[in-house]
C-alpha cells in the first residue's frame, strides 16, 4: 500500500504563506492526492485534491511534483484558524490511507 | 442542517457492555464510512458501505457490526466492549465509492470511553 510521509509539526507566522510537504514515493498511477485538515475536537475537513496538475481552490493550492512522488499544500495567508493537523492522503479504488499528519502551529 | 450527524457525541460505558453509535447523512451520498481515531490520533478506516452494501472491512474484530438500513444511515454496533475500543469514532460520507473523485464529509465524532 502506498504511504505518505509528513513532518510531525510545523510553525508559521500569521498572515504568511505556509508550505506543507508530503512525500509519497510509492504512489500508483491511479492514486489521487487528497489533503484534509482536522481542527481541535472536530472531524476531518476536506481541503483539496489533485492527480497530476496543480490545483487551486478558495482554501488552498496543491502543488504536485512532476514525478508525483511528492506534493505541497500551500496556504497563501495563514490565520490563527488554520491551526490544525493536516493530513495528506492517497486515494485509490481499494486504498484509503491517512498519513500521520502535520500539526500546524500559527504564531500571532 | 448538519450534513453528517452522529449520536451520541459522548459515550462512557463498562467493559463487556454492548453499545451502538448512529450516523445519518442528508447529502444524498451513496457511500458511508466509519473511521476510528485512537489516543495517538491515528485515523483508520474501519468500514465503508455503498448503497447499503459492505465494500471495505479493514480487519476489524467481528465484535464490530455495521448496519445500514438505508443509504442515508450507517450505524455501528459494538459487542463486548474492551478497553482498547476507547477512541473517537467518525462517520463520513461521499458521493462516490472511492476517494478518487469525491470528497469525504465527516461527522463531528463520537467519543467512546470504556472503563
Amino acid at each position: 500500500d502506498a504511504k505518505t510521509t509528513q513532518p510531525n509539526s510545523m510553525e508559521s507566522n500569521e498572515e504568511e504563506p505556509v508550505h506543507l510537504p508530503c512525500n509519497h514515493s510509492t504512489i500508483s498511477g491511479t492514486d489521487y492526492i487528497h489533503w484534509y485538515r482536522q481542527l481541535p475536537s472536530q472531524g476531518p475537513e476536506y481541503v483539496i485534491h489533485g492527480l497530476t496538475s496543480n490545483v487551486n481552490n478558495r482554501m488552498a493550492s496543491l502543488a504536485i511534483a512532476e514525478d508525483r512522488k511528492s506534493s505541497t499544500l500551500i496556504l497563501h495567508r495563514a490565520t490563527l484558524r488554520d491551526a490544525a493537523v493536516y493530513y495528506c492522503i492517497l486515494g485509490g479504488a481499494d486504498k484509503i490511507i491517512f498519513g500521520k499528519g502535520t500539526r500546524l502551529h500559527i504564531l500571532p | 442542517d448538519t450534513a453528517v450527524s452522529q449520536t451520541p457525541k459522548y459515550l462512557v460505558t463498562q467493559m463487556g457492555n454492548d453499545k451502538s453509535i448512529k450516523c445519518e447523512q442528508n447529502l444524498g451520498h451513496d457511500t458511508m464510512y466509519w473511521y476510528k481515531q485512537d489516543s495517538k490520533k491515528f485515523l483508520k478506516i474501519m468500514f465503508s458501505y455503498n448503497n447499503k452494501e459492505l465494500i471495505i472491512n479493514e480487519t476489524v474484530p467481528n465484535r464490530f457490526s455495521p448496519k445500514s438500513p438505508d443509504k442515508a444511515h450507517l450505524n455501528l454496533h459494538i459487542n463486548s466492549l474492551e478497553l482498547g475500543d476507547s477512541a473517537v469514532y467518525f462517520c463520513a460520507s461521499s458521493p462516490t465509492g472511492t476517494m478518487n473523485t469525491g470528497e469525504l464529509f465527516f461527522g463531528e465524532g463520537s467519543r467512546l470511553t470504556v472503563l
